[in-house]
C-alpha cells in the first residue's frame, strides 16, 4: 500500500493561495491521488482525485509531477471556512485507498 | 456522489453498556465501511461490512467488541459493546461509488457525517 507523508500543519490567511504537497513515493502504476477534506465533528468531504498532470474543479486544483511520486492540493483564495483538516490518499480501488496518514491541518487566520 | 446518514449523531453513555450506530445510504453499495476517529487523531479503519458476508476486520478489532450487521445494500450497524471511556470517538461509516466519468471507473470512498461517542 502506498504511503503518503503531509505536513502536519499550516497557517494561511484569508485570500492567500494554500498548496499543501503530498509524498508518495512508492506509488504504483495504477494509482490515483485523491484528497479529502474534513471540517471539525464531520466525515471527510471528497475534493478532488487525479492521476497525472493538473486536474481543476470548482473547489480546488491538483497539480502531479511526471514520476508521480508527490502531488499538490492548491486552494485558490482561501477563507476561514477552509480552515480544516487536508488528506491525501493513494490507491486504485475501494482495497487500498482505506488507509488514512495524519493529514494536513490547515488554519486560515483573518 | 453519495447521501449517507447516521443515527445517532452523538451520544454520552455509561461504562459498560453498548451503543448500536446506523447507517442508512440513499441507494445500494456493495461495500461499506467503518471508521474511528479519536480526538484530534486521524481515521482508522475498524472493518468492511459487505452484504451477504461476515464482516472483515482490522488489526486491533474484534467482532465481540464491534459487533457489525449488513442486512441488505444500503444499511449497516455497527456496535460498541461493553464501552470504557478509551471507546470515546467519532464513529463514520463510508460507502465506496465508481466515478464513472472517470475511465476504467475508479472508486471513491463518500463518507456518513460521524457519530460522536462520550463514555463516561
Amino acid at each position: 500500500l502506498a504511503k503518503t507523508t503531509q505536513p502536519i500543519s499550516m497557517d494561511s490567511y484569508e485570500g492567500q493561495e494554500v498548496n499543501i504537497t503530498c509524498s508518495h513515493n512508492n506509488i504504483a502504476t495504477n494509482d490515483y491521488i485523491t484528497w479529502y477534506q474534513q471540517f471539525p465533528s464531520q466525515g471527510p468531504r471528497f475534493i478532488i482525485q487525479g492521476y497525472k498532470t493538473k486536474v481543476t474543479n470548482e473547489v480546488a486544483s491538483l497539480f502531479i509531477p511526471a514520476d508521480r511520486k508527490s502531488s499538490t492540493l492548491s486552494l485558490p483564495r482561501v477563507s476561514l471556512s477552509d480552515t480544516a483538516v487536508y488528506y491525501c490518499l493513494v490507491g486504485y480501488n475501494a482495497g487500498n485507498m482505506l488507509t488514512f496518514g495524519g493529514g494536513t491541518r490547515l488554519m486560515v487566520k483573518p | 456522489s453519495a447521501v449517507i446518514s447516521q443515527k445517532p449523531s452523538r451520544d454520552i453513555c455509561q461504562r459498560g453498556t453498548s451503543l448500536t450506530i446506523q447507517c442508512q445510504v440513499d441507494s445500494q453499495v456493495t461495500m461499506m465501511f467503518w471508521y474511528r476517529q479519536q480526538p484530534g487523531q486521524s481515521l482508522t479503519l475498524i472493518a468492511t461490512a459487505n452484504q451477504g458476508s461476515e464482516a472483515t476486520y482490522e488489526s486491533g478489532f474484534v467482532i465481540d467488541k464491534f459487533p457489525i450487521s449488513r442486512p441488505n445494500l444500503t444499511f449497516s450497524t455497527l456496535t460498541v459493546s461493553n464501552m470504557s471511556p478509551e471507546d470515546s470517538s467519532i464513529y463514520l461509516c463510508s460507502v465506496v461509488r465508481r466515478q464513472i466519468r472517470l475511465a476504467g471507473g475508479l472508486e471513491t470512498q463518500y463518507f456518513g457525517p460521524g457519530t460522536r461517542l462520550l463514555v463516561l
